[in-house]
């Protein structure tokens, strides 16, 4: 069964600290996995997208890793800032052949970015 | 362009009434998306369409889900009748996307409507 699994489940830092963000995943075929940054209250929008062959991708201060062996993916935010303050939801696809992929989410991990 | 739009933004409703939420997707996009979300289940992928058909709906939870897109620019969800745990936000999102490609496109969300069923 495909599964994409966050952690931690929710997160309290410091304005101005950096944070990683963690999602493991056990979806077959693998065709990318994205990233995305729901505030409260909104639907989620897209950070970074990743197909198997990269390891890194850069958003500003987010910075996605992607370990296609291990299938594990970071999310790195440097010098955090109050408006970071979200849920960071990890999606990751499956390739089908030649129809679209099947979407499998992570249940997300909360942020709060305090002063 | 003004982004997927979704309408209601907020609806309150009866157990056993009938809901319809409306989406209009990015001009120019071929697929469209239609989630649940949840504090308990996070975001639940119920269906999506590719050129106006339906690709998978394997996400609908029942038979009182059902969803059309009649054309490229409108799609409805339609949840008949209505129970208390159909509460929960609906988000419709779209994408350019080209069946047997490498990957799917961005897709972009809509701000979503909140359903409550009393």
């Amino acid at each position: 069964k495909n599964q994409v699994e966050q952690s931690p489940q929710s997160l309290i830092i410091l304005e101005g600290k950096n944070c990683t963000l963690q999602c493991n995943y056990t979806v077959s075929p693998f065709s990318n996995l994205r990233w995305y940054k729901q505030d409260t209250g909104r639907g989620p929008v897209s950070l970074t997208i990743m197909t198997f062959s990269e390891n890194t991708k850069s958003n500003g201060r987010y910075t996605a890793t992607l370990d296609a062996d291990t299938k594990q993916s970071s999310l790195h935010i440097t010098a955090s800032q109050l408006s970071d303050s979200a849920s960071y939801i990890c999606v990751v696809s499956a390739s089908r052949g030649g129809t679209a992929s099947k979407l499998t989410f992570g249940t997300g991990t909360r942020l709060q970015v305090t002063l | 362009d003004a982004g997927v739009i979704q309408s209601p933004r907020h609806e309150v409703t009866e157990m056993g009434q009938e809901v319809t939420l409306r989406c209009k997707p990015i001009s120019g996009h071929n697929s469209l998306f239609w989630y649940r979300q949840t504090m308990m289940r996070g975001l639940e992928l119920l269906i999506y369409f590719n050129n106006n058909v339906p690709i998978d709906d394997s996400g609908m939870p029942e038979d009182r889900f059902s969803a059309k897109m009649p054309n490229a620019s409108f799609s409805t969800l339609k949840i008949q009748p209505s129970e208390p745990r159909d509460s929960a936000v609906y988000f419709c999102a779209s994408s350019f996307y080209v069946l047997g490609g490498l990957a799917i496109g961005e897709q972009f969300f809509g701000p979503g409507t909140r359903l409550t069923v009393l």
